[in-house]
């Protein structure tokens, strides 16, 4: 069983502000790295599948890190906009896409 | 392009009964995923299915719980003789190829055991 850590639980910001959060995995054995967005009444979605030591992706004014060796990822929102408002799930993946999801990073931006 | 659908996504049992939970993947998608959230609980991984067979069961357990992926037909996970503690929200995945390709969620089955 992977142990599986994100900081913070929540956070609460104001519209605009800049905000990052962490995922720390088990660096052994490290096949991906998974995050997902998870909007209340609505059912995950992918953001970022993550392979390689210093990979860096982006989607809009998301981005995210990943350090394989250290086991960590950190997860970057730019302008903070209230339609961010979620739970960011990370998930380190076996093969097979058999994933260990985190508690999630719950988001609250306001106006 | 219809994406994972689950149904029912309400669903009361008694205690003893029998609860059926049906999870349609993406068009195109042959591997499918069970994850369960307990109350105030992550995602846990259950099982993983391709067509007609059984990839991966680590996470289910071994009573009373059963899965299974058709040649035709939805995916079905079916929980025998319900318990209070079954209460939870049952989550399906799919995706295209078992690599690391992301995975796509259905809304997800709420079951609550009376």
């Amino acid at each position: 069983i992977l142990n599986v850590e994100q900081s913070p639980q929540s956070l609460h910001v104001q519209e605009g502000d800049s905000t990052n959060f962490t995922c720390s995995f088990p660096s052994s054995n490290f096949y991906a790295l998974h995050w997902y967005r998870w909007e209340t009444a609505k059912s995950p979605e992918a953001l970022f599948v993550m392979t390689l030591n210093g990979d860096e992706k982006k989607k809009g004014r998301i981005s995210a890190t990943l350090n394989t060796k250290e086991g960590y990822s950190y997860l970057y929102i730019k302008g903070s906009q209230p339609e961010d408002s979620a739970t960011y799930l990370c998930a380190p993946g076996g093969g097979g896409n058999k994933l260990t999801f985190g508690t999630g990073t719950q988001l609250k931006v306001e106006l | 392009n219809a994406g994972v659908m689950q149904n029912p996504r309400h669903l009361v049992r008694r205690r003893g009964q029998e609860a059926r939970l049906r999870c349609s993947p993406m068009k195109g998608h042959s591997h499918v995923y069970w994850y369960r959230q307990l109350p105030e609980e992550g995602l846990k991984f259950m099982v993983y299915l391709q067509k007609e067979n059984i990839i991966d069961e680590s996470g289910m357990p071994k009573e009373r719980f059963s899965a299974e992926f058709p040649k035709e037909g939805p995916s079905i996970l079916r929980i025998q003789q319900v318990v209070r503690g079954d209460s939870a929200a049952y989550f399906c995945a799919s995706s295209p190829r078992q690599d690391n390709s992301p995975l796509h969620f259905g809304n997800g089955t709420r079951l609550t055991v009376t």
